[in-house]
C-alpha cells in the first residue's frame, strides 16, 4: 500500500503562505491524494484532494508533482485559528472499494 | 443533519471485558470507516464498510470486530480488551456518489484499557 512522509513539525508566520510537503513516492496511477487536518483532539477535517493536477479551493491549494510522487499543500495566507496538525492521506482502491491510509502527519503551528 | 455521532464520548474497561463503541450517521453515507489514533501515529485504519452487509479490513483489524446490519449504523467490538487497545477511536462516513469525496469524521470515542 501506498504510504506517506511528511515532516513532524513546521512554523509559519500570520500572515505568511504555509506551505506543507508530502512524499508518497509508490503512489500508483489510480490513487488519489488528500489533506486534512485534526485541531486539537476534534475529529479530522477534509482540505482538499487531487489526481494529478493542481487543486485549489477556498481553503488551500495543493500541488502535485508531474510524476506524482510528491505534493504540497498550500495555505496562502495562515491564521493562528489554521495551527492544526495536517494529514496527508492516500486513497487506495482495491477491489472497487475504497482505503485511506493516514501519515503521521505535520504539526503546523501559526506564530503571531 | 448530526452528522456522524459515536457513544460513548469516555470509556475505561478492565482487560478482558468486551464492549461496543457506537457510531451512526444520517446522511445515507454508504462508506463508513473506524480509525484508531495513538500518540505520534497518526489514524491507522481498522475496518471499513461500503455498505449494509459489507465489511473489510483496514491496517490493524485485530482484536476488533465490526458488523454494518443498516447503512446508518456501523458499531465496532472490542472482544475481550487489552491495555494496547487504549486509544482514541474515530469514526467516518462518506458518499460514495459521484461527487462524494469528503469523509466525516465524528467527535471520537477514548477508551482506556487498566
Amino acid at each position: 500500500d501506498a504510504k506517506t512522509t511528511q515532516p513532524p513539525s513546521m512554523d509559519c508566520a500570520e500572515g505568511r503562505a504555509a506551505n506543507l510537503p508530502c512524499n508518497h513516492s509508490t503512489i500508483s496511477g489510480n490513487e488519489y491524494v488528500y489533506w486534512y487536518r485534526q485541531i486539537h483532539s476534534q475529529g479530522p477535517q477534509y482540505i482538499i484532494h487531487g489526481l494529478k493536477n493542481n487543486e485549489t479551493n477556498e481553503m488551500a491549494s495543493l500541488i502535485i508533482t508531474e510524476d506524482r510522487k510528491s505534493s504540497t499543500l498550500i495555505l496562502p495566507h495562515a491564521t493562528l485559528r489554521d495551527t492544526a496538525v495536517y494529514y496527508c492521506i492516500v486513497r487506495i482502491t482495491t477491489s472497487g472499494t475504497y482505503k485511506y491510509i493516514f501519515g503521521t502527519g505535520t504539526r503546523l503551528k501559526v506564530l503571531a | 443533519n448530526a452528522g456522524v455521532t459515536q457513544t460513548p464520548k469516555f470509556q475505561v474497561l478492565k482487560t478482558g471485558q468486551s464492549m461496543t463503541l457506537q457510531c451512526a450517521q444520517d446522511m445515507n453515507h454508504e462508506y463508513m470507516s473506524w480509525y484508531r489514533q495513538d500518540p505520534g501515529m497518526g489514524l491507522r485504519l481498522i475496518h471499513y464498510s461500503v455498505g449494509a452487509g459489507i465489511t473489510d479490513q483496514g491496517e490493524v483489524p485485530n482484536g476488533y470486530n465490526v458488523s454494518r446490519s443498516t447503512t446508518e449504523d456501523f458499531p465496532l467490538r472490542l472482544l475481550s480488551a487489552a491495555p494496547s487497545q487504549t486509544s482514541v477511536y474515530f469514526c467516518a462516513s462518506k458518499s460514495l456518489k459521484t461527487g462524494g469525496y469528503e469523509q466525516y469524521f465524528g467527535p471520537g470515542t477514548r477508551l482506556t484499557v487498566t
